[in-house]
């Protein structure tokens, strides 16, 4: 079956280091996106990318970083620099761009300790 | 400012009903609008999509409405059932790769 994978599923942070989550697809989509989502407000979006070697900074990017290196994959760095990182973080992707809906994993849950 | 506003209390109902939740906007004019389903601790998952020139859409026993003059959209779920108990996500799209997420309602549908 096609779909989005993110791992880990849960994942803890100590202060001031520098995390990765993993989102891979087999749907073949061209435009993979990182949400964030907080208790009470709507997903932000931190990063979105068009095609492979290129990505673009959303509403929430600082802190932040991804890499597009292959079509498939789309992982998300939290940086020591995002200070309040606890959310939960969805992957997403698209057939060229949101206007079929997007695909979203079922996220992973990040909690600094 | 621009806002998108769902209903933060629960909805609750009992089975059998039909089920109304609601997403208001303010100054944006989106070209699309779509609404999910999110379960606890999983991701969302797209239902369906209205263009802002669409009246109605339907799907199975799912009914989303736009008015682009009230800046509204409505989500019906006829004959709702306990496993339509979820909560719900409306989203403005305006083409490209600009979305606007709502909060959610949290649907509770007793037996």
């Amino acid at each position: 079956d096609g779909g989005i994978t993110q791992s880990p599923k849960y994942l803890f942070r100590k202060e001031g280091q520098n995390v990765t989550l993993s989102c891979e697809q087999n749907l073949n989509h061209d435009a993979m996106y990182w949400y964030r989502q907080d208790p009470g407000q709507g997903l932000r979006l931190i990063y979105y990318s068009q095609i492979v070697n290129d990505f673009q900074k959303g509403d929430i990017a600082e802190g932040y970083s991804v890499s597009r290196e292959k079509k498939e994959s789309f992982p998300l760095t939290v940086t020591s620099a995002q200070k309040n990182p606890t959310a939960f973080y969805l992957c997403a992707s698209s057939v060229a761009g949101p206007t079929y809906g997007y695909t979203f994993g079922s996220g992973t849950r990040l909690t600094v300790v | 400012s621009q806002k998108i506003e769902q209903n933060s209390e629960a909805l609750n109902i009992q089975e059998g009903k039909t089920a109304t939740l609601t997403c208001n906007y303010t100054n944006y004019s989106p070209a699309y609008l779509q609404w999910y389903r999110q379960d606890p601790g999983r991701g969302p998952v797209f239902l369906l999509l209205i263009r802002e020139n669409e009246k109605e859409k339907r799907k199975e026993r799912l009914k989303v409405t736009f008015d682009t003059t009230l800046k509204q959209s409505l989500f019906h779920i006829t004959a709702s059932q306990p496993a339509d108990s979820a909560t719900y996500l409306c989203a403005l799209d305006f083409g490209g790769f600009k979305t606007i997420f709502g909060a959610g309602t949290r649907l509770f549908v007793k037996a």
